[in-house]
């Protein structure tokens, strides 16, 4: 089975700066989606960012970029010129690509406190 | 906004009884999964239904059960309530295995 690691329970930024979030996942699978989900204090998880293991390329979505190493099966999220609005919970996330729909494993998630 | 809506948003039930949570997705959204989400933890899968049949299943109990209806709304019932099952519940919609839309969740306390 997949497993999801976050090792970092918290961390904190200032505004403007620029914050690394680690996650490391085990599988046997070559192929798979990876997923970054924000948790505000809304509750509701908003999907931040994605990748797919056979693209080299890591993702990019205005300020939050990934670094994939597929071979260290490490995922980590780069937010730059952190906002106050980003802080929530961070949470990673591992899928399946099998037909059928699989469910998202998570990791157990990193809260982000933002500093004025 | 994602689309997916759960109701209630909140709910206090006692020990031993039995509750419904709904979810209604966006239409078109085939699959719906429902995660609990204990305390400072990650979301855990408890299953997933395609097509209104189930076609998965994490680690809970049979009295952990559900339906998924043709006008894209589902429902997630616990029976006999225990004092652990008290969480937030997330519904989650999609069409594949890309991205899951995700509702704002109901938590539910057991007392």
């Amino acid at each position: 089975a997949q497993t999801v690691t976050q090792s970092q329970p918290e961390m904190s930024v200032q505004e403007a700066e620029t914050v690394t979030l680690s996650c490391t996942y085990d599988t046997s699978e070559s192929d798979y989606y990876l997923f970054w989900y924000k948790q505000p204090p809304s509750r509701q998880m908003i999907l931040v960012i994605r990748q797919e293991a056979y693209k080299q390329q890591n993702a990019t979505e205005n300020r939050f970029s990934v670094n994939f190493q597929k071979a260290a099966k490490s995922f980590s999220l780069k937010i730059s010129d952190s906002q106050l609005g980003d802080a929530a919970m961070y949470f990673c996330a591992y899928r399946s690509p099998h037909s059928g729909n699989t469910p998202l494993v998570f990791g157990k998630g990193t809260r982000l406190s933002v500093i004025a | 906004e994602t689309g997916v809506t759960q109701s209630p948003t909140h709910l206090i039930k006692t020990r031993g009884q039995q509750v419904t949570l709904r979810c209604s997705s966006q239409s078109g959204h085939n699959t719906v999964s429902w995660y609990q989400q204990a305390l400072g933890q990650g979301p855990q899968f408890i299953f997933q239904y395609y097509r209104e049949e189930e076609n998965g299943r994490g680690n809970f109990p049979p009295r952990f059960s559900g339906l998924q209806f043709p006008n894209y709304s589902s429902e997630l019932n616990v029976n006999a309530l225990e004092l652990d099952d008290s969480a937030l519940y997330l519904c989650a919609s999609g069409t594949g295995n890309t991205e899951a839309f995700f509702g704002q969740g109901t938590r539910l306390t057991v007392v």
